[in-house]
């Protein structure tokens, strides 16, 4: 069984870019899930699908950060324009559970690390 | 609001010898609570959960956590560590919404 899919692993920008990063979950799996972690901290939740449906978007910061599950597939986050505290990895996980699923295993995938310069 | 605490940021030990990671957490709700292990440039991967039943729970590698409600504690242990263990091990919770909050994590370095 293939894993959670990311692209790009690495990406360097200056303030002020945009950037985008893709992840494909694991096929079949209902609820999508993206994390910021920064260096020296645990990640942090920032955006959760249900299929297309945005199930908890509460610590997105939303001036300038974007994200969108198309077809209840692949998703895309968006940060514009970046700022050199958006300098961390994010991870994409998923889970199969097609409810906010409690107990459910988040398998993730390796990350996209972003540095802002 | 929920939060977790790894009260050791760092937790140097020979190999073979026994380990304890600690793991405090604070919730208003019923939680469900997790370990996760971060080998370098990669993504996490599940050590073993609890979700209800037995406090005791057996995951992958020889690791074992022990849940303790009054405590509110969810320490991770293994009897004997190897080298391969070295790695980033994170604390988790995760709420009956859905919610999941992690711990800082506790780097464990096995030596020789």
């Amino acid at each position: 069984e293939a894993g959670v899919a990311q692209s790009p692993r690495y990406k360097i920008i200056e303030k002020r870019q945009s950037v985008a990063f893709w992840c494909n979950p694991i096929s079949g799996h209902a609820t999508l899930y993206w994390y910021q972690q920064i260096l020296g901290q645990g990640p942090k939740l920032l955006i959760q699908f249900q299929n297309n449906g945005v199930v908890d978007d509460s610590q997105l910061p939303k001036d300038r950060f974007s994200a969108e599950r198309l077809k209840g597939v692949d998703s895309t986050l968006k940060i514009q324009p970046a700022k050199l505290e958006d300098s961390a990895v994010y991870l994409c996980a998923s889970s199969l559970d097609p409810a906010p699923g409690q107990g459910d295993t988040q398998y993730f995938g390796p990350g996209t690390r972003l540095t802002v310069l | 609001a929920q939060s977790v605490t790894q009260l050791d940021s760092q937790v140097p030990v020979f190999e073979e010898a026994p380990v304890e990671l600690r793991c405090n957490y604070s919730s208003s709700v019923s939680v469900y609570l997790f370990w996760y292990v971060q080998y370098p440039n990669q993504g996490l991967q599940l050590l073993l959960k609890y979700l209800s039943g037995s406090t005791l729970v057996k995951g992958i590698n020889g690791f074992e956590a022990e849940f303790n409600k009054s405590q509110t504690s969810f320490h991770l242990r293994k009897p004997s560590v190897h080298i391969s263990d070295t790695a980033e091990y994170f604390c988790a919770v995760r709420s009956n919404a859905g919610k999941s909050t992690f711990g800082d994590g506790t780097t464990l370095t096995v030596k020789p």
